[in-house]
């Protein structure tokens, strides 16, 4: 595998269920990030990591919560979400966090399709 | 009030055709401007990276423009493509994150 990958690719729950989305990425790169894509809006950066440790939350609610035990792995993990959550969740790295480097390039993996019902 | 607006909001043109992508923006200031191509389903994949020094910046048929005084940039798809249908979606980098607009969805058709 090369690049960034990110499993599922389609995941549809239910607001009361639990679940995470993983995401990988295969490029030596220090920085990940959580962005959400819904229709017709811009994307919206949800979380950033540094060196594994969380360097931005952009006022995310707390039903959404990441993890990032290395710094080539990082989770979004899911619960009690509502319909308005359903998106493209993408997952992207970079060498290093784009504040350090005045915008360092970011790789994006092809997202998880997120269905709430 | 979204700072980086993008025109069309969707395009259609016939295959072999030029077309043009506008991005105006207000996020100031910035490090690099750039220019991703989003397939359905998947993720961006950058185009263009243009420091606001540069003028144009050229990728294969890809040619993005940048004027800073205008606040403007553009791209622009030669001898267009089936492959070329996607999401084409502006970035700004700013001190502190990228700001993205909304995309132009275009569609080549045969």
């Amino acid at each position: 595998e090369t690049g960034v990958t990110q499993t599922p690719r389609h995941l549809v729950m239910g607001m009361t269920n639990k679940k995470s989305l993983k995401c990988e990425q295969h490029l030596g790169h220090n920085a990940m990030y959580w962005y959400k894509q819904s229709a017709k809006k811009p994307l919206e950066l949800m979380f950033v990591y540094s060196l594994e440790e969380r360097v931005e939350n952009n006022s995310v609610p707390s039903r959404f919560s990441p993890e990032c035990p290395n710094s080539s792995h990082l989770f979004l993990h899911l619960h009690t979400l509502q319909p308005e959550d359903s998106a493209l969740y993408l997952c992207a790295s970079s060498q290093v966090e784009s504040r350090l480097a005045g915008g360092s390039e970011q790789y994006f993996g092809p997202g998880t399709r997120l269905t709430v019902t | 009030k979204n700072q980086v607006e993008q025109s069309p909001q969707s395009l259609i043109i016939l295959e072999g055709k030029n077309c043009t992508l506008q991005c105006n923006y207000t996020v100031s200031p910035f490090s690099n401007l750039r220019w991703y191509k989003q397939d359905t389903g998947r993720g961006p994949v950058s185009l263009t990276i243009m420091t606001f020094s540069e003028n144009t910046k050229s990728n294969g048929r890809y040619t993005a423009t940048l004027d800073a005084d205008t606040k403007q940039s553009s791209l622009h798809i030669t001898a267009s493509q089936l492959s070329d249908s996607a999401s084409y979606i502006c970035a700004l980098a700013g001190s502190y994150q990228l700001t993205f607009g909304k995309g132009t969805k275009l569609s080549v058709i045969p």
